[in-house]
């Protein structure tokens, strides 16, 4: 079955500096999103991407970060300059279409810790 | 707004014994439902959804869930938990046209032998 799929799993890096996660979804799929999860608490909506720009995006998702579709392939969410606060698993997920009557479906996350 | 509610945090069940999860959402339009299941450290698994025509969906690993509108819940149940069923599980609502599912709080579920 086709995944999604995000690198790195984990990654450490120091307050102040720039991230860079990366996703590749499922190759069909248009719509491309990003969610986050910090430590127990629940999943929340960060931003959601089609056709070359975002379409929504969340009251968190400020002007620390930016998403690009580098290629044909890649989806990338970038974090200017993390702070501690920022340390959370982060999920991609693509969909075929819009939400709505489609399935999101998820990568496995790529967790954060900044120090 | 959407909203999304799962009533308990954490619930445990002996293996072998049946389990039902609670989810409430706060929608005016119709929903599209989803659950999803997360073992630690691990991402989010679908494990079913409800989209239209009968209310009674099943899902994988023997998951069931019943969108009842009336009440504006769709439970999570299996008749029998295993062992590996231990993990968080998320509810989730989506509206026609969306760009972001809305997640519930989660529940963990925790199997004593």
């Amino acid at each position: 079955e086709p995944e999604v799929t995000q690198t790195p799993s984990h990654q450490v890096t120091q307050m102040g500096q720039e991230v860079i996660l990366r996703c590749v979804p499922i190759s069909n799929h248009l719509y491309f999103y990003w969610y986050r999860q910090i430590l127990g608490q629940k999943v929340e909506f960060l931003v959601s991407f089609y056709n070359n720009e975002i379409s929504e995006k969340s009251e968190i998702f400020d002007d620390q970060f930016s998403v690009e579709r580098p290629d044909g392939s890649n989806f990338t969410l970038k974090i200017r300059s993390t702070k501690l606060e920022d340390s959370a698993m982060y999920f991609c997920a693509s969909s075929e279409r819009e939400l709505g009557g489609n399935t999101i479906y998820f990568g496995e996350g790529s967790w954060l810790t900044v120090v | 707004a959407q909203s999304v509610t799962q009533p308990d945090i954490h619930i445990t069940v002996s293996e072998g014994a049946s389990l039902e999860l609670r989810c409430n959402y706060s929608y005016g339009a119709t929903p599209y439902l989803f659950w999803y299941v997360q073992s630690p450290g691990q991402g989010l698994q679908l494990l079913l959804k409800y989209f239209s025509g009968d209310t009674l969906v099943q899902g994988i690993k023997g998951f069931e869930a019943e969108f009842k509108r009336s009440q504006s819940s769709f439970n999570l149940r299996k008749p029998s938990v295993h062992w590996s069923d231990a993990a968080e599980y998320f509810c989730a609502v989506a509206t026609q046209g969306a760009q972001k599912l809305v997640f519930g709080q989660g529940t963990r579920l925790t199997i004593n032998p």
